[in-house]
């Protein structure tokens, strides 16, 4: 089987970093993907590590430890905007979400 | 930019009624994904299809049976419906290899009365 953690709630204010951890079991491994969902919205894709390391898209960055079966993503820079869910997700042969973590940004 | 399209925003329908819900993409993505996505559950793998009239389960798929009869079209039904499957239901698609990114329709939000 499969299963992820995460953290269900996380606060910061603006201008802070913020990190938010995954852990996953799972019997087959490809990548971890993160996405981003805010209230009323449909997920989006954020970042995907397929190896280990820190993958670096602006403001977000995402990290990968295959033999930690960890990962996290790193938000700088917060701003009100980026107040939502985030997912972990690992890609198998399939996609599994982890439960989210929301994340709120305060002034 | 990639357009997946779910018939419905919202919809309301009755225990044991027999419910389609339906997404189309215009991107020729060969991989289709029904979520269900439930307060502190996260998304919840319902079915997912690799290819025309190919179907594979996910974690959660009783209750539950789809249709890939087109490319295009991924097709949900739940063929008895009840009241444990109000819920948010979300259509996903994705291209190609196993590490491309899913694209999400907006999401039907069903309630079973």
């Amino acid at each position: 089987g499969q299963s992820l953690e995460q953290p269900s709630e996380v606060t910061a204010v603006e201008g802070a970093i913020v990190q938010i951890n995954c852990t996953y079991q799972t019997s087959g491994f490809y990548g971890l993907s993160w996405y981003q969902q805010h209230d009323g919205g449909a997920p989006t894709f954020l970042s995907y590590n397929a190896l280990d390391g820190l993958e670096e898209t602006g403001r977000f960055s995402s990290f990968l430890s295959r033999s930690d079966s960890y990962g996290y993503l790193l938000l700088q820079e917060l701003q009100m905007k980026d107040s939502a869910s985030y997912f972990c997700a690992v890609n198998n042969n399939d996609m599994r979400f982890g439960a989210g973590t929301r994340l709120t940004v305060k002034p | 930019d990639v357009k997946v399209t779910q018939s419905s925003r919202y919809l309301v329908k009755r225990t044991g009624e027999k419910v389609f819900l339906e997404c189309v993409q215009d991107m020729d993505h060969e991989n289709m994904f029904w979520y269900r996505q439930d307060p502190g559950l996260g998304l919840r793998l319902i079915y997912f299809s690799y290819d025309v009239k190919m179907k594979e389960k996910g974690d959660i798929p009783e209750g539950y049976s789809v249709s890939r009869e087109k490319k295009e079209r991924f097709s949900l039904i739940l063929e008895s419906a009840s009241t444990n499957q109000t819920s948010m239901y979300l259509c996903a698609t994705s291209g190609g290899a196993l590490n491309q990114p899913q694209h999400f329709g907006d999401g039907t939000r069903l309630s079973i009365l």
